[in-house]
């Protein structure tokens, strides 16, 4: 695709209930990362892929978030038990290569937990 | 301490002014330096990288002093199209993780 698309783009979750998030990267990206943005604050980092390797999870809040990218294309983050504190904007970004820093991100998936 | 700090603003200049953001970032490994763009309630955008010998994009000009461990972005000729939250980034030696301030929001008046 043109750009790194993710869904869904708005989800209201009650407290407890577990959710799944989206992201198709830029077509050939190796890199993709998931990043954490809560209101007035910057992306914060949440997790690395390398095709479908895992390389670093060490911005996972905590053990109720798992990232997965079986296929090393279409990633998923899921969420379970949700807080009120995992409301946030969840941001996925792709990148060409492993040597490219900065990268493109998608429009994020904006999750309301209630 | 946060690892990259910014001052969140916001800047009100009008139309056709020069202003200028700082960033400070702790990490004195930190390798690659980025400013990116970010309008409300949208993804942040890649504005430009920072180069040690300073990069000018048009209107735009970035630089880094890692004496001080700072870098540094000037708008000149500002447009009300300015007008957003700029975020900075830094990343260290061996991680592909980018670390953001909390942004600086820009409000350009008529």
């Amino acid at each position: 695709g043109a750009g790194v698309s993710q869904s869904p783009r708005y989800k209201v979750a009650k407290r407890g209930q577990d959710v799944a998030l989206r992201c198709d990267p830029i077509s050939g990206h190796v890199s993709l990362f998931w990043y954490q943005q809560a209101l007035g604050q910057g992306p914060e980092f949440l997790t690395y892929f390398q095709n479908e390797a895992q390389l670093d999870k060490s911005g996972l809040p905590s053990d109720r978030f798992f990232a997965e990218r079986p296929e090393g294309s279409v990633s998923t983050l899921k969420i379970q038990r949700t807080q009120q504190e995992d409301s946030a904007v969840y941001l996925c970004a792709s990148s060409v290569d492993i040597t490219t820093a900065g990268y493109t991100f998608g429009s994020g998936t904006r999750l309301t937990v209630v | 301490r946060k690892e990259v700090e910014q001052d969140p603003g916001p800047f009100n200049v009008p139309e056709g002014a020069t202003v200028a953001f700082n960033c400070t970032y702790s990490n004195s490994a930190s390798q690659s330096f980025f400013w990116y763009r970010q309008d409300c309630r949208k993804e942040p955008k890649l504005l430009m990288s920072v180069y040690s010998s300073g990069n000018e994009d048009g209107r735009f000009t970035a630089q880094l002093n890692r004496a001080s461990q700072y870098i540094s972005l000037l708008i000149r000729d500002s447009k009300l199209s300015d007008s957003a939250t700029y975020l900075c980034a830094v990343n260290s030696a061996g991680r592909r993780a980018l670390t953001f301030g909390s942004g600086t929001r820009l409000q350009v008046q008529p």
